[in-house]
């Protein structure tokens, strides 16, 4: 157990709707970190927030928005969902925004659009 | 961005090492190479990570050559449990340093034979 938490772990939806995934980082984690991972593909970077604020994005779609609270959980919302939006969102954590330390993943979200 | 390449499977007999090589030639002075795991759609998980000098924890070790531009993650005595996806990644950062964002790849298949 990692640690971190994410709901809901599974996810069917139609397209053209819109959802909210939902993590809770590690107790003491500042920096939460949001991935895609598409069937039989690798871990695609999406944003990372620190405290709050957001300090780094990856190939994160317009249609995607998240935000981090001020209890540090942190939303990705997922809109106007696509057939090819199906794919495992995992939410990682980590200590402090530094140069060095591990990343804690949740379990994941899966998401399959109708 | 340093890039990282790696076999695409590896098999491993129980109990034997199984040593996993990773290619980075393109990594920069200050790029940590981090290694970890994925099984069967779980999260993944955090094994080590090293700069320039090897590194052993209670899951692995981790030879980095001298230039830096290869490395091999070392299971000492593989079990069925082992049997995962292994990842290779090099550690980016922007100019402020102050945030990074993890380039992955496609891994590593190991299977660990009975």
């Amino acid at each position: 157990d990692s640690g971190v938490t994410q709901t809901p772990k599974h996810l069917i939806t139609a397209t053209g709707q819109r959802v909210t995934l939902r993590c809770s980082p590690r107790s003491g984690d500042l920096s939460v970190y949001w991935y895609q991972q598409s069937l039989d593909q690798g871990l695609q970077f999406l944003i990372q927030y620190y405290n709050g604020e957001e300090r780094a994005k990856g190939n994160i779609l317009e249609r995607f928005s998240a935000q981090q609270f001020p209890d540090l959980h942190s939303e990705l919302n997922l809109s106007s969902l696509e057939l090819g939006d199906s794919a495992l969102y995992f939410c990682a954590s980590s200590v402090a925004n530094t140069n060095t330390g591990e990343l804690f993943f949740g379990e994941g979200s899966r998401l399959t659009v109708l | 961005d340093a890039k990282t390449t790696q076999p695409t499977s590896m098999d491993c007999a129980e109990g034997r090492a199984a040593n996993l090589p990773c290619n980075h030639s393109t990594i920069s002075g200050n790029e940590y190479v981090y290694w970890y795991r994925q099984i069967h759609s779980q999260g993944p998980q955090y094994i080590i990570h090293g700069l320039k000098n090897n590194e052993t924890n209670e899951m692995a070790s981790l030879i980095i050559t001298e230039d830096r531009k290869s490395s091999t993650l070392i299971l000492p005595h593989a079990t069925l449990r082992d049997t995962a996806v292994y990842y290779c990644i090099v550690r980016a950062v922007n100019n402020a340093g102050n945030n990074r964002k993890l380039i992955w790849g496609l891994g590593t298949s190991l299977a660990v034979n009975p």
